[in-house]
């Protein structure tokens, strides 16, 4: 399994809403990471999870919550977004635990996220 | 800090030609990865390619071939007999080393602004 799945696929909201973006991976490793992505931008991190623990937070504004229920999950928790936060995001994950030299990332296809 | 440049912003190229698209990077690092990633309408960004800066041999993958210079910071892709579904954006990414990664620490990617390669019929 070499899968790094995100739900939903797109997701339309308004600046009032709450939602949760949602990753999955199984693949053992232990880092895991949100981007954001605008048109035909490169992506920008936004934060980093090693072994559960948040270790990067790009000064992202406090709209945006990540939370690491388990060493497989990562969500990202939205909330009072504005139109300028409609993107990609992306979730990547990396550094399997049995093998930390590893260096790919494995992206997931991303939550096409619409902010009304 | 690290910056990766792509200067091309838009490449085209005929089914089953060849085509290097470009990458430099600044670092003052002397041990590092770098990456070539495609991203296709999917969305889904899928790796290409990946070198690591000790080595001196440029990797290959298929039709897909880095050149690799180390003390020009340079690192560009070529694509053999380009297809259809070559057709993409395509980010250089660089990756420092980090120490025995523990508790707290994980590598980060940094990208290059992409070149959107077209494949023409």
């Amino acid at each position: 399994d070499t899968e790094v799945t995100q739900t939903p696929k797109h997701l339309v909201m308004g600046m009032t809403n709450k939602k949760s973006l949602k990753c999955e991976q199984h693949m053992g490793h232990r880092a895991m990471y949100w981007y954001k992505q605008k048109a035909k931008k490169p992506p920008e991190l936004m934060f980093v999870y090693s072994y559960e623990k948040l270790s990067i937070n790009e000064s992202v504004p406090s709209r945006f919550s990540p939370e690491c229920p388990n060493s497989s999950l990562l969500n990202l928790h939205l909330h009072a977004l504005q139109p300028e936060d409609s993107a990609l995001y992306l979730c990547a994950s990396s550094q399997k635990w049995d093998n930390l030299m590893n260096t790919e990332a494995f992206f997931g296809q991303g939550t096409r996220l619409t902010v009304v | 800090a690290q910056t990766v440049t792509q200067s091309q912003p838009e490449m085209s190229v005929q089914e089953a030609e060849t085509v290097t698209l470009s990458c430099t990077y600044d670092t003052s690092e002397s041990n590092y990865y770098l990456f070539w990633y495609k991203q296709p309408p999917s969305r889904q960004m899928i790796l290409v390619i990946r070198q690591e800066a000790y080595k001196q041999q440029n990797a290959t993958e298929n039709r897909f071939s880095v050149n690799f210079q180390k003390a020009a910071k340079s690192f560009s892709l070529k694509i053999s007999d380009s297809q259809l579904g070559d057709t993409a954006m395509y980010f250089c990414a660089f990756m420092k080393p980090m120490p025995i990664i523990s508790s707290g620490s994980a590598r980060q990617l940094t990208f290059g602004s992409g070149t959107q390669l077209t494949v023409l019929p």
